[in-house]
């Protein structure tokens, strides 16, 4: 099954700055999430992007869309020391059996915010 | 308060043991799935269920099972754990349709 990519593997800034992450994948998709993940704890949803849209804001969160280049950005805006976590990708294929839809998960990037 | 329960958060086993790893939700949620993370690789699905008493696989169901026999539980069942299936564990559910997931909080299981 296809996996989002992301990039960079592990990003270091200081806190204040901005961080960027990105994420490619290979086929169409429904569309595409990003999810958080503190140190070994369970991913928490940040934000879904609809394929037929190309740019969403939340909070200090902007992600962008391209499905010509099947690919995704992730701003975080203003950093913070809390923001360090691991970061995934989340591509909606929606091909499972019963109907419903299947996310597949990249191998994630993890983010330092130094102070 | 709306959550995804995993038990037990940690578990060392030696190899074919049999174990269970419970997941509750209290959210009425339709859609639950396993993974499994290691590093490197992500996250992959082991199993989902999209309702009760309707389970399937996912990309790495080899060596565990599972069951829906209530809308709330979908226990991850080793009925003989070997040592490559160390890993760290989630649960996750969802409204069918909605797709958004809730994830449990993790089990970290050590197979010796």
């Amino acid at each position: 099954s296809q996996q989002g990519e992301e990039d960079p593997q592990a990003l270091s800034i200081q806190e204040g700055e901005n961080a960027t992450m990105n994420c490619s994948y290979k086929t169409s998709i429904n569309n595409l999430q990003w999810y958080r993940q503190n140190s070994g704890r369970g991913l928490v949803h940040l934000i879904l992007i609809r394929s037929n849209e190309r740019e969403k804001h939340s909070g200090r969160l902007r992600v962008t869309l391209d499905t010509s280049k099947k690919s995704s950005s992730l701003l975080i805006t203003a950093s913070r020391a809390a923001d360090t976590a691991s970061y995934f990708c989340a591509t909606d294929e929606g091909l499972l059996t019963g109907g419903g839809n299947k996310l597949t998960f990249g191998t994630g990037t993890q983010l330092k915010v130094e102070l | 308060e709306a959550q995804v329960t995993q038990n037990p958060r940690y578990l060392i086993t030696v190899t074919g043991k049999k174990l269970t790893v419970t997941c509750s939700q209290n959210m009425n949620h339709e859609y639950m799935s396993w993974y499994r993370q290691d590093p490197g690789l992500g996250l992959r699905q082991i199993y989902y269920s999209m309702n009760v008493e309707v389970t399937d696989k996912g990309d790495v169901p080899e060596g565990y099972k599972v069951s829906r026999k209530e809308k709330r539980n979908f226990p991850l069942i080793l009925e003989s754990p070997s040592p490559n299936q160390t890993s760290l564990y989630f649960c996750a559910s969802s409204l069918r349709g909605a797709n958004v997931l809730t994830f449990g909080a993790g089990s970290r299981l050590t197979v010796l």
